[in-house]
């Protein structure tokens, strides 16, 4: 069964300093997915990762994905106080559904 | 653009109600699906429906919960009779044929009392 746990879990820090959440699944995934979630808000869909090496920006923030070590990082490079929310990865393994797993999400929060 | 739509944005009931909420999905999308947030909580997976009926369904979506597509547009959720542990932000999304990424709705916060 697909498992997908990310760390940290809280996150905060200064405006202007560079930080990486990281994302781990258990078993094969062939598609890894970075959202964002303001407070009360849906998901807004930041990266879809399709392949070992991936490596996508936008901004700010750059995602990449090994799957040999079954790791995706969320790097925030001179975080500013717009970043703040809360970021979740999702894995699925294809097959039939397409179903995501999500983790446990990161709550972001960047001080002035 | 496109978009998936949802209503009631929040719907109150009390324990033992039933109620349904509603969802359009993309027009071309052929994969629905309802996610469950319980509040601070992750996101977890419900349903998956596909071609007229259920594909997958988590131990979370019992007896008490149904989906319908009703009209060749909507796509409904359906608890029977609500439980306190229902109150929860439900969302629906949708995935086209051949395609990465499903599309989420801005979700219906059901409150339960």
């Amino acid at each position: 069964e697909l498992k997908v746990e990310q760390n940290p879990l809280f996150l905060s820090m200064q405006e202007g300093k560079n930080y990486t959440i990281y994302c781990n699944y258990s078993t094969t995934s062939d598609r890894l997915y970075w959202y964002r979630q303001d407070p009360g808000k849906s998901l807004e869909s930041l990266f879809v990762l399709l392949s070992n090496g991936a490596v996508k920006q936008e901004g700010r923030l750059m995602a990449s994905l090994d799957t040999k070590a079954r790791l995706s990082t969320l790097h925030i490079t001179a975080a500013v106080h717009d970043l703040s929310a809360t970021y979740f990865c999702a894995a699925t393994y294809g097959g039939a559904t397409n179903k995501l797993i999500f983790g446990t999400g990161t709550l972001l929060a960047v001080q002035p | 653009e496109p978009e998936v739509t949802q209503t009631p944005s929040h719907q109150v009931t009390q324990m033992g109600q039933e109620v349904i909420l509603r969802c359009v999905p993309i027009s071309n999308h052929l994969y629905f699906y309802w996610y469950r947030q319980i509040l601070g909580q992750k996101v977890e997976f419900l349903v998956s429906f596909y071609n007229n009926e259920i594909s997958e369904k988590s131990e979370i979506f019992d007896d008490q919960f149904s989906v319908e597509r009703p009209d060749g547009s909507n796509f409904t959720l359906k608890i029977r009779s609500t439980k306190l542990e229902d109150s929860a932000m439900y969302f629906c999304a949708s995935l086209a044929a051949m395609a990465n990424e499903q599309f989420f709705g801005p979700g219906t916060r059901l409150t339960v009392l």
